[in-house]
């Protein structure tokens, strides 16, 4: 059974960083790429990163590029996503979602975890 | 950037069709995916590349792609159908887009 779980979500400061992490399970993690989603409280999803199952192509969204780093470890079956700079906007319930697609433009996403919920206030 | 518009919401009666449709500029030549989430629950996949139902998605679920709209059908619906539906493309300008969602609500 695919399973990916995030983890790592909680209160930071404004301006504050955090690491988020998503464990897979059931499914051969390093040959499918990952996204990050994420979703505003009472609002629609927002798609904000994708990596390829080698680390050697990944993409972000305009609104958090250069703020948000997305990283995985094969080894450990594991998917991160490094937020700095964190602002009260970045709240939202942050999904890892797996990739079928063959490439970047292909999707969909056919399995996600529950969500991390990520606050930024003071 | 590249749009999606959907209506925030769709009324249906239990056993009658319900109709989803998801606008976008020339949608029709690009590939869709349809997800269904309901309350405090991820996301799920129910209709990728337009109309292909992945495996455990009832039949009653299916879609079209053509013009300017593309439309998730729900047949048969039933209370359990209740749920926030999403459609979702790439788009060159846009990467990664999803539409505003809209409520389905069962009468």
């Amino acid at each position: 059974e695919v399973q990916l779980v995030e983890s790592g979500g909680g209160l930071v400061q404004p301006g504050g960083s955090l690491r988020i992490s998503c464990a897979a399970s059931g499914f051969s993690f390093s040959t499918y790429s990952m996204n990050w989603v994420r979703q505003a409280p009472g609002k629609g999803l927002e798609w904000i990163s994708w990596i390829d199952s080698s680390s050697s192509t990944i993409y972000y969204a305009d609104s958090v590029r250069g703020q948000f780093t997305i990283s995985r470890d094969n080894a450990k079956n594991s998917l991160y996503l490094e937020m700095n700079r964190l602002r009260a906007e970045d709240t939202a319930v942050y999904y890892c979602a797996r990739d079928r697609g063959y490439d970047f433009r292909s999707g969909p996403n056919d399995y996600w975890g529950q969500g991390t919920l990520v606050i930024v206030s003071s | 950037s590249y749009v999606l518009t959907q209506p925030p919401s769709v009324s249906v009666a239990p056993g009658k069709t319900a109709r989803i449709p998801c606008g976008g500029n020339n949608i029709g030549s690009k590939s869709v995916h349809w997800y269904q989430q309901k309350p405090g629950q991820a996301p799920v996949l129910v209709i990728d590349h337009d109309s292909d139902r992945p495996s455990g998605i009832p039949e009653r679920f299916s879609g079209s792609n053509s013009g300017n709209t593309a439309t998730l059908t729900i047949s048969r619906v039933e209370a359990g159908d209740e749920a926030d539906y999403y459609c979702q493309v790439w788009d060159s300008t846009s990467d990664w887009v999803f539409g505003g969602g809209t409520k389905l609500t069962v009468l």
